[in-house]
């Protein structure tokens, strides 16, 4: 099946520092890429979709410019989470769907803690 | 109300045990329907889609309630490496609107 890989897959760094997280469907193109959030026992929260090109698409809450998605190439597309706080440690998690199908393909995530 | 909803759990069944999981949602526009798996810190992976006919794959079975606005899970013959959290997600509006649920999590023991 469609593969979609996370770079770096753990990240450990202090507050107000920037990271970014990488997201690539290794397989296939995706001109539409999915950006989420998972807190501990809670569920996915979509940030934003990306589409390759042009602006993301950001869901009510987040902030776009401490957020900030490029999508380059139709497999490629990363997130900068900006002057980061320990309240943004979380599991990001992309997503891509494959143009085969209906199917949504998930990367392994990324674990980020802010100290 | 919440867009999707899931009762939390923990469902603790034994081996060989049969169990079911609701999911409601409340967009009667929603589109397509799935049924995720989640291990602890792993990415979600596609258990089934469900149709509105219902479908069967395996030990699982998907059904679709559109009048109820609900779609169920059911796994018989519960092994020890079913133990994970289920999502139930729905799409609408295309591929711009998905909407997970918190999850259940089942957990089978010996």
């Amino acid at each position: 099946g469609a593969v979609v890989s996370q770079h770096p897959s753990w990240v450990i760094c202090k507050s107000g520092t920037s990271v970014k997280i990488e997201c690539r469907s290794l397989d296939f193109q995706a001109t539409t890429m999915f950006w989420y959030r998972q807190f501990p026992k809670q569920s996915l929260m979509l940030m934003a979709t990306s589409n390759e090109g042009s602006k993301a698409t950001y869901e009510q809450g987040v902030e776009k410019d401490k957020f900030l998605i490029n999508h380059a190439s139709l497999t490629l597309s990363t997130l900068t989470v900006t002057s980061a706080h320990p309240e943004d440690s979380s599991f990001y998690i992309c997503s891509a769907i494959s143009g085969r199908g209906n199917e949504q393909f998930f990367g392994p995530g990324t674990r980020l803690t802010v100290l | 109300r919440k867009e999707v909803e899931q009762d939390p759990g923990p469902f603790n069944v034994p081996e060989g045990a049969t169990v079911a999981f609701n999911c409601t949602y409340s967009n009667s526009a929603s589109q397509s329907f799935f049924w995720y798996r989640q291990d602890c810190r792993k990415e979600p992976k596609l258990l089934m889609s469900v149709y509105s006919s219902g479908n069967e794959d395996g030990r699982f079975t998907a059904q679709l309630n559109r009048a109820s606005q609900y779609i169920s899970l059911l796994i018989r013959d519960s092994k020890l490496s079913d133990s994970a959290t289920y999502l139930c997600v729905v799409r609408s509006g295309g591929y711009q609107k998905v909407t997970f649920g918190t999850g259940t999590k089942l957990q089978v023991i010996p």
